[in-house]
């Protein structure tokens, strides 16, 4: 079964518009990242969040980090019609950290 | 560019063919891992390699197996191709297992009829 679920599963915006994106995971973690992947290529990581950090920026980028509620949401401001693309959440377990276990992704779509 | 290549691009192979996949990652990295992505689904984790040792396994059948050399570049084999090992594969290169950011490469798309 799958560690993260994003959520929602699509989401349709304007140009210009923050987007947000939660992530819930299950089990306690070392690490959450989060991913873009572009019609079915390779994944570009986008940012990194340990877990003993709450919040993280990175340009137009904000992650924040609940683990007491195994969750977190990754918010996109001021969209670009680039920013089209499938997100992942991906978790680093403790305990067993040599793999990322992802989620099924969300679709994100921007409109001109 | 994350530094990371895979080849070949695309594959098309036959049901009980064997394949390998390559993946060149970027240098200095000593961790590499493969992940397979069906259409539609997030990648799944099937090993990884830490200095030329497997260093985990996800729930993967024993046909698919793996090399890691020297130079950071490793393979992935599978033999006896099903028509479900059609995928997309996505090798990802780390300076430490577990604990930093896995850098992906573009994947090799495997249609396997």
């Amino acid at each position: 079964s799958q560690q993260g679920e994003e959520d929602p599963q699509a989401l349709s915006i304007q140009e210009g518009e923050n987007a947000t994106m939660n992530c819930s995971y299950k089990t306690s973690i070392n690490n959450l990242q989060w991913y873009r992947q572009n019609s079915g290529r390779g994944l570009v990581h986008l940012i990194l969040i340990r877990s003993n950090e709450r919040e993280k920026h990175s340009g137009r980028l904000r992650v924040t980090l609940d683990t007491s509620k195994k969750s977190s949401s990754l918010l996109i401001t001021a969209s670009r019609a680039a920013d089209t693309a499938s997100y992942f959440c991906a978790t680093s377990l403790q305990g067993g950290s040599e793999k990322l276990v992802f989620g099924k992704g969300m679709k994100l779509t921007v409109n001109p | 560019e994350t530094g990371v290549t895979q080849s070949p691009t695309h594959l098309i192979k036959t049901r009980g063919q064997q394949v390998t996949l390559r993946c060149s990652s970027q240098s200095g990295h000593n961790t590499v891992s493969w992940y397979q992505q069906a259409l539609g689904q997030g990648p799944q984790f099937i090993f990884q390699y830490y200095r030329e040792e497997e260093n985990g396994r996800g729930n993967f059948p024993p046909r698919f197996s793996g090399l890691q050399f020297p130079n950071y570049s490793s393979e992935l084999n599978v033999n006896a191709l099903e028509l479900n090992d059609s995928a997309l594969y996505l090798c990802a290169s780390s300076l430490r297992t577990g604990l930093d950011t896995q850098y992906f490469g573009p994947g090799t798309r495997l249609t396997v009829l």
